[in-house]
């Protein structure tokens, strides 16, 4: 069983379009963090969330932490094929710790 | 130059083979953390070290073993290589106090187990 379940799994849409990824669990954390990695490529941090209700904008990417700190979301306006990849979250717990979740894979079609 | 590398990229290998991957870094991080990623499964933790005396294990490390030889360097081994052991292995580094708690993967290892 997944700690943190993502959806959609799979996503393909046009340039100029706009999406919603979610990420959700039973449990609470203390932080959560949203990674995208491309390709032969390991993950690279986009946003960390920490205090419940928070939301954090980055360029085309809103982040936002629920307000019992228990699911995330990432919406992107106007996407663009430089925006394709995989999208993680991982919530924090136990200290240092992450779990992750199984990923959206993303492909914005030019 | 990467500041987090891993070794070798690829791997193809047999059943029983005992393999090591290597991963060195030079973020000055004092944790690091071996990772496998499985496709549908995301990123699953192995083991994980804070400093170079403490080793701790993650949500899988049946069948895994670590070595923190110097803070820069943290290797993994399968002592007796399985094909479920398939998978692509991140090496991950980060800084105790470090405030977000981000953490710097390296490029991957791909192994095969046949």
């Amino acid at each position: 069983t997944q700690l943190l379940e993502q959806s959609p799994q799979f996503l393909s849409i046009q340039e100029g379009e706009n999406l919603t990824v979610y990420c959700n669990s039973s449990s609470v954390f203390s932080s959560l963090q949203w990674y995208r990695q491309e390709p032969g490529e390991g993950p690279v941090l986009l946003v960390t969330v920490v205090t419940g209700g928070e939301v954090k904008k980055l360029k085309r990417l809103t982040f936002q932490f629920g307000d019992a700190r228990k699911d995330s979301s990432l919406h992107i306006t106007a996407a663009q094929p430089g925006d394709t990849g995989l999208y993680l979250c991982a919530g924090k717990y136990n200290f240092n710790k992450f779990y992750f979740g199984s990923g959206t894979k993303l492909n914005v079609k030019p | 130059d990467a500041d987090v590398t891993q070794t070798p990229r690829n791997r193809i290998t047999k059943t029983g083979k005992r393999i090591m991957l290597e991963c060195s870094q030079t973020k000055g991080h004092d944790r690091m953390y071996w990772y496998r990623q499985d496709p549908g499964l995301g990123l699953r933790l192995i083991y994980y070290s804070f400093d170079v005396k403490d080793i701790n294990k993650g949500e899988i490390s049946d069948g895994y073993s670590v070595s923190r030889q110097a803070q820069a360097k943290f290797s993994l081994s399968l002592e007796s290589a399985i094909p479920n052991q398939t998978a692509l292995y991140f090496c991950a580094t980060s800084r105790t106090g470090g405030g977000t708690d981000t953490q710097y993967f390296g490029p991957g290892t791909r192994l095969t187990v046949l």
